[in-house]
This record gives structure tokens, C-alpha cells and sequence, in this order.
């Protein structure tokens, strides 16, 4: 299993961009670079997910360089409601043991 | 289509009673998930169950742990003689069949956070 690492927290302004950076240096050719969101109380949440350069949907973007080996997922203009943990992880194709490391908190301010 | 449902939401039990947790998968999802989320901690993947199958519980405790996914009715997670360190957040996820090669996305109810006196 590869090991991803990301920051443990981060503090962003309401309205603002935001950039989590997580590397994975042993990524293998077959695995999928996944994002959670999980807020407080709550199961986590699927958010996007890529395999190399970039992917985007109505709430993230995902940037995955030429060799694989960190990803970025990117929050545009967050509020208030997007504070949360953000999960990292690195999952082989067909495989269904999701490895969830601490995550990066994400705190927005007003 | 509702969510996938857990109960109890919040579940008190003493050291040595049992604990049951609950896990309805969403409509049309045949295989269920169990993790584990200790404070401060990630998600750690538990058993992995098909109808009336556990395909892998490799994440399990061997000792008081046990899961189901009967032919009818939902999953359950069943703690024997409970110990302060079972106290956690237990977290059910479901996923519909799909291909060996496809990423299955797992989606999780709102969790059981148990906690032992």
C-alpha cells in the first residue's frame, strides 16, 4: 500500500482558494488518487478522484503531475460549510480496503 | 434513495456487556464495509461482507469481534465483553457490485460512536 502524506492542517479565509498537497512516492501503476471530506460527526465523503493530470467536478479540482508521485486537490472560493478533514488516499484498481491516514483539517475564517 | 443508515447513532454500554451496531446498505448496494475511527485518528478498515458471505476480515480484532450480513435485514458489528479501548466511532460503508477493475466508491452512513464506561 502506498503511504500518502499531507499536511495536518491548514487555515484559509472565506472566498479564497484552496490548495492541499499530498504526496504518495510509492504510487503503483494501478492505483487511484482519492479524496474524502469528513465533517465533524459525520461518515466521510466522497469527493473526487483521478489517475493522472487533472480531473474536475461541481466541487474540486484534482492536479496529479507526469510522475504520479503527489497530487493537489484544490477548493475553490471555500466558505464557511467547507471546514472539515480532507483525506488522502491512495487506492488499487479493484481493490476495496480504503486506507485513511489523519487527514489535513481544513478551519475556513470568516 | 435514502443513505446508508446506521443505529444506534450514539451506544453507552459497561465494560463486559455487549455491543451491537446496526448498518443498512444503501437500496441496491450488496456489499458493506466496516471501519473503525479512534480520536484523532483515520478511518482503519475492519471486514468486508457480501450477503450471507465475509469475503475479508482481515481487519478485525480475532478475540469478541464478530459481522454479519444476513440474507435479510441489515448488517451487524457485534462487540462481546467490551473494554474501554473499544470506545470509538464505527463507521459503516456500502458499494454496489461492479467489475474487479472498476474503483468502487464506498459510501458511509453517519457512523456509531460507542462509548464504554
Amino acid at each position: 500500500l502506498a503511504k500518502t502524506t499531507q499536511p495536518i492542517s491548514m487555515d484559509s479565509y472565506e472566498g479564497q482558494e484552496v490548495n492541499i498537497t499530498c504526496s504518495h512516492n510509492n504510487i503503483a501503476t494501478n492505483d487511484y488518487i482519492t479524496w474524502y471530506q469528513q465533517f465533524p460527526s459525520q461518515g466521510p465523503r466522497f469527493i473526487i478522484q483521478g489517475y493522472k493530470t487533472k480531473v474536475t467536478n461541481e466541487v474540486a479540482s484534482l492536479f496529479i503531475p507526469a510522475d504520479r508521485k503527489s497530487s493537489t486537490l484544490s477548493l475553490p472560493r471555500v466558505s464557511l460549510s467547507d471546514t472539515a478533514v480532507y483525506y488522502c488516499l491512495v487506492v488499487g484498481a479493484g481493490s476495496y480496503q480504503l486506507t485513511f491516514g489523519k487527514g489535513t483539517k481544513l478551519s475556513v475564517i470568516p | 434513495n435514502a443513505g446508508v443508515m446506521q443505529n444506534p447513532r450514539h451506544l453507552v454500554r459497561r465494560r463486559g456487556q455487549e455491543a451491537r451496531l446496526r448498518c443498512s446498505p444503501m437500496k441496491g448496494h450488496s456489499h458493506v464495509y466496516w471501519y473503525r475511527q479512534l480520536p484523532e485518528e483515520g478511518l482503519k478498515f475492519m471486514v468486508y461482507l457480501q450477503k450471507e458471505n465475509i469475503i475479508d476480515e482481515s481487519g478485525m480484532p480475532k478475540e469478541r469481534f464478530s459481522a454479519e450480513f444476513p440474507k435479510e435485514g441489515p448488517s451487524i458489528l457485534r462487540i462481546q465483553q467490551v473494554v474501554r479501548g473499544d470506545s470509538a466511532a464505527y463507521f459503516c460503508a456500502s458499494s454496489p457490485p461492479t467489475a474487479y477493475s472498476s474503483y468502487n466508491e464506498q459510501f458511509f452512513g453517519p457512523g456509531t460512536r460507542l462509548t464504554v464506561l
